[in-house]
Protein backbone atom coordinates (compact mmCIF):
# COMPACT_ATOMS: atom_id res chain seq x y z
CA UNK A 1 0.00 0.00 0.00
CA UNK A 2 1.65 3.49 -0.67
CA UNK A 3 1.84 5.67 2.15
CA UNK A 4 0.63 8.67 3.00
CA UNK A 5 1.44 12.08 5.27
CA UNK A 6 -1.21 13.44 7.33
CA UNK A 7 -0.58 16.28 9.79
CA UNK A 8 -0.49 15.10 13.29
CA UNK A 9 -2.96 17.53 14.86
CA UNK A 10 -5.34 20.02 13.92
CA UNK A 11 -8.01 22.18 15.56
CA UNK A 12 -11.15 23.25 14.43
CA UNK A 13 -14.27 25.28 15.89
CA UNK A 14 -17.64 24.02 16.36
CA UNK A 15 -20.04 24.89 13.62
CA UNK A 16 -17.19 25.27 10.99
CA UNK A 17 -15.65 22.95 8.23
CA UNK A 18 -12.82 21.25 9.05
CA UNK A 19 -10.61 20.26 6.09
CA UNK A 20 -8.26 17.56 6.59
CA UNK A 21 -5.57 17.14 4.50
CA UNK A 22 -3.95 13.90 2.91
CA UNK A 23 -0.53 13.36 0.59
CA UNK A 24 -0.86 10.45 -1.52
CA UNK A 25 2.40 10.87 -3.99
CA UNK A 26 2.83 7.22 -4.74
CA UNK A 27 -0.64 6.66 -5.05
CA UNK A 28 -1.20 3.89 -7.64
CA UNK A 29 -3.66 3.77 -10.44
CA UNK A 30 -6.00 0.85 -9.15
CA UNK A 31 -5.52 2.37 -5.42
CA UNK A 32 -8.60 4.01 -3.59
CA UNK A 33 -8.54 6.78 -1.05
CA UNK A 34 -10.25 5.66 2.26
CA UNK A 35 -10.82 7.76 5.15
CA UNK A 36 -11.63 6.25 8.67
CA UNK A 37 -11.68 8.01 11.94
CA UNK A 38 -11.44 6.57 16.23
CA UNK A 39 -13.21 8.27 18.95
CA UNK A 40 -11.64 7.26 22.19
CA UNK A 41 -12.10 3.97 23.19
CA UNK A 42 -14.33 2.93 20.00
CA UNK A 43 -12.97 0.65 17.24
CA UNK A 44 -11.76 3.01 14.04
CA UNK A 45 -15.28 4.03 11.85
CA UNK A 46 -15.34 3.44 8.17
CA UNK A 47 -16.24 7.77 6.94
CA UNK A 48 -15.82 7.87 2.90
CA UNK A 49 -13.64 6.40 0.05
CA UNK A 50 -13.03 7.54 -3.12
CA UNK A 51 -10.93 6.37 -6.38
CA UNK A 52 -10.97 9.61 -8.60
CA UNK A 53 -14.01 11.16 -8.14
CA UNK A 54 -15.10 13.61 -5.14
CA UNK A 55 -17.56 11.79 -3.23
CA UNK A 56 -19.97 12.76 -0.56
CA UNK A 57 -21.81 11.31 2.20
CA UNK A 58 -23.97 12.06 5.08
CA UNK A 59 -21.09 11.71 7.38
CA UNK A 60 -18.60 14.31 5.25
CA UNK A 61 -16.88 15.00 1.44
CA UNK A 62 -13.69 13.81 0.03
CA UNK A 63 -11.75 15.96 -2.80
CA UNK A 64 -9.37 14.34 -5.11
CA UNK A 65 -7.04 16.38 -6.57
CA UNK A 66 -6.74 15.61 -10.63
CA UNK A 67 -3.71 14.16 -10.17
CA UNK A 68 -4.30 11.77 -7.11
CA UNK A 69 -1.72 12.99 -5.36
CA UNK A 70 -2.99 14.28 -2.55
CA UNK A 71 -7.06 14.51 -1.19
CA UNK A 72 -8.89 16.51 1.67
CA UNK A 73 -11.39 15.40 3.66
CA UNK A 74 -14.21 17.73 4.98
CA UNK A 75 -16.60 17.50 7.52
CA UNK A 76 -18.88 20.57 6.81
CA UNK A 77 -20.37 21.73 10.26
CA UNK A 78 -17.94 20.11 12.96
CA UNK A 79 -19.71 18.95 16.03
CA UNK A 80 -17.55 18.50 19.62
CA UNK A 81 -18.30 14.76 18.90
CA UNK A 82 -16.26 14.66 15.63
CA UNK A 83 -12.96 15.32 17.97
CA UNK A 84 -11.15 11.81 17.11
CA UNK A 85 -7.96 10.83 15.04
CA UNK A 86 -8.59 10.37 11.64
CA UNK A 87 -6.88 8.39 9.22
CA UNK A 88 -6.48 8.21 5.48
CA UNK A 89 -5.67 5.10 3.97
CA UNK A 90 -4.82 4.15 0.44
CA UNK A 91 -4.90 0.63 -1.36
CA UNK A 92 -6.06 -1.49 -3.42
CA UNK A 93 -9.24 -3.32 -3.92
CA UNK A 94 -8.89 -6.95 -1.94
CA UNK A 95 -9.17 -8.58 1.23
CA UNK A 96 -5.86 -8.25 3.05
CA UNK A 97 -5.82 -5.91 5.77
CA UNK A 98 -5.88 -1.89 5.68
CA UNK A 99 -2.42 -0.28 7.11
CA UNK A 100 -2.80 2.44 9.42
CA UNK A 101 -0.35 5.56 9.93
CA UNK A 102 -0.53 7.93 12.44
CA UNK A 103 -3.55 9.64 11.43
CA UNK A 104 -4.50 13.35 12.22
CA UNK A 105 -5.67 14.13 15.74
CA UNK A 106 -8.67 16.52 15.24
CA UNK A 107 -10.03 18.25 17.84
CA UNK A 108 -13.06 20.30 17.85
CA UNK A 109 -13.07 23.76 20.25
CA UNK A 110 -16.58 24.78 22.00
CA UNK B 1 -28.15 -5.12 16.68
CA UNK B 2 -24.56 -4.26 16.69
CA UNK B 3 -22.31 -5.18 13.51
CA UNK B 4 -19.09 -6.36 14.75
CA UNK B 5 -19.22 -7.64 18.14
CA UNK B 6 -16.99 -8.68 20.67
CA UNK B 7 -16.11 -10.25 23.80
CA UNK B 8 -15.25 -10.05 26.18
CA UNK B 9 -14.56 -6.18 26.17
CA UNK B 10 -11.90 -6.16 29.01
CA UNK B 11 -9.66 -9.09 29.89
CA UNK B 12 -6.83 -9.42 32.22
CA UNK B 13 -4.67 -12.24 32.84
CA UNK B 14 -1.20 -14.01 33.78
CA UNK B 15 1.89 -14.29 31.70
CA UNK B 16 1.73 -17.68 30.72
CA UNK B 17 -1.90 -18.39 30.06
CA UNK B 18 -3.95 -19.25 27.11
CA UNK B 19 -7.20 -17.01 26.01
CA UNK B 20 -9.52 -16.79 23.32
CA UNK B 21 -11.22 -13.43 21.91
CA UNK B 22 -14.42 -13.79 20.37
CA UNK B 23 -15.49 -11.82 17.56
CA UNK B 24 -19.52 -12.35 15.66
CA UNK B 25 -20.54 -10.05 12.76
CA UNK B 26 -24.15 -10.03 11.66
CA UNK B 27 -23.44 -7.82 8.13
CA UNK B 28 -23.78 -10.89 5.92
CA UNK B 29 -19.92 -9.96 5.22
CA UNK B 30 -17.08 -13.25 4.17
CA UNK B 31 -14.19 -11.82 4.94
CA UNK B 32 -13.20 -10.96 8.65
CA UNK B 33 -10.08 -9.19 10.54
CA UNK B 34 -7.94 -8.91 13.14
CA UNK B 35 -6.30 -6.05 14.07
CA UNK B 36 -3.73 -5.18 17.40
CA UNK B 37 -3.38 -1.81 18.67
CA UNK B 38 -0.43 -1.42 20.81
CA UNK B 39 0.07 1.53 23.77
CA UNK B 40 1.46 3.69 21.05
CA UNK B 41 -1.91 3.54 19.56
CA UNK B 42 -0.45 1.89 16.26
CA UNK B 43 -2.77 -0.19 14.30
CA UNK B 44 -1.71 -3.25 12.51
CA UNK B 45 -3.08 -6.10 10.17
CA UNK B 46 -2.43 -9.35 12.10
CA UNK B 47 -5.07 -12.15 10.05
CA UNK B 48 -7.31 -11.22 7.12
CA UNK B 49 -9.62 -14.27 6.88
CA UNK B 50 -12.36 -15.43 4.04
CA UNK B 51 -13.82 -19.06 3.80
CA UNK B 52 -10.81 -19.58 0.97
CA UNK B 53 -8.28 -17.78 2.15
CA UNK B 54 -6.10 -17.11 5.59
CA UNK B 55 -3.45 -14.06 4.67
CA UNK B 56 -1.60 -13.91 8.08
CA UNK B 57 0.77 -11.05 8.72
CA UNK B 58 4.36 -12.50 8.64
CA UNK B 59 5.10 -10.47 12.18
CA UNK B 60 2.62 -12.39 13.89
CA UNK B 61 3.76 -15.15 16.32
CA UNK B 62 2.69 -18.29 15.53
CA UNK B 63 1.10 -18.26 19.17
CA UNK B 64 -1.64 -16.15 17.84
CA UNK B 65 -4.25 -18.63 15.90
CA UNK B 66 -7.49 -17.36 14.04
CA UNK B 67 -10.32 -19.86 14.17
CA UNK B 68 -13.85 -19.20 12.21
CA UNK B 69 -16.30 -21.89 13.22
CA UNK B 70 -18.50 -20.34 10.52
CA UNK B 71 -18.68 -17.16 8.29
CA UNK B 72 -19.99 -14.62 10.29
CA UNK B 73 -17.23 -15.85 13.75
CA UNK B 74 -13.63 -15.04 13.90
CA UNK B 75 -12.21 -16.14 17.12
CA UNK B 76 -8.65 -15.21 18.08
CA UNK B 77 -6.82 -17.76 20.33
CA UNK B 78 -3.41 -16.99 21.57
CA UNK B 79 -1.22 -19.32 23.76
CA UNK B 80 1.52 -18.74 26.28
CA UNK B 81 0.48 -15.07 27.00
CA UNK B 82 3.55 -12.60 27.66
CA UNK B 83 3.96 -9.10 28.55
CA UNK B 84 4.36 -7.65 24.99
CA UNK B 85 0.57 -9.08 23.80
CA UNK B 86 -0.99 -6.17 25.83
CA UNK B 87 -2.95 -4.32 23.70
CA UNK B 88 -6.46 -3.37 22.20
CA UNK B 89 -7.32 -5.91 19.25
CA UNK B 90 -10.03 -5.11 16.96
CA UNK B 91 -11.79 -7.52 15.14
CA UNK B 92 -13.46 -6.38 11.21
CA UNK B 93 -15.24 -7.22 8.44
CA UNK B 94 -15.95 -6.36 5.21
CA UNK B 95 -17.53 -7.68 1.89
CA UNK B 96 -15.07 -9.43 -0.32
CA UNK B 97 -14.69 -7.35 -3.54
CA UNK B 98 -16.68 -8.60 -6.67
CA UNK B 99 -16.78 -7.04 -10.00
CA UNK B 100 -18.91 -3.64 -10.00
CA UNK B 101 -17.98 -3.74 -6.56
CA UNK B 102 -14.43 -3.38 -6.05
CA UNK B 103 -13.60 -1.45 -3.33
CA UNK B 104 -15.41 -2.24 0.58
CA UNK B 105 -15.18 -0.68 3.77
CA UNK B 106 -14.27 -2.73 6.54
CA UNK B 107 -16.95 -2.07 9.77
CA UNK B 108 -15.17 -2.22 13.07
CA UNK B 109 -16.07 -3.68 16.70
CA UNK B 110 -15.22 -1.67 19.45
CA UNK B 111 -12.35 -4.03 20.43
CA UNK B 112 -11.12 -6.38 23.52
CA UNK B 113 -8.83 -4.67 25.63
CA UNK B 114 -6.02 -7.01 26.97
CA UNK B 115 -4.12 -6.37 29.62
CA UNK B 116 -0.89 -8.93 30.93
CA UNK B 117 0.10 -9.22 34.63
Amino acid sequence: DAKTTQPTSMDCAEGRAANLPCNHSTISGNEYVYWYRQIHSQGPQYIIHGLKNNETNEMASLIITEDRKSSTLILPHATLRDTAVYYCIVRASGADGLTFGKGTHLIIQP
Amino acid sequence: DTAVSQTPKYLVTQMGNDKSFKCEQNLGHDTMYWYKQDSKKFLKIMFSYNNKELIINETVPNRFSPKSPDKAHLNLHINSLELGDSAVYFCASSQAPTRGRSSQPQHFGDGTRLSIL
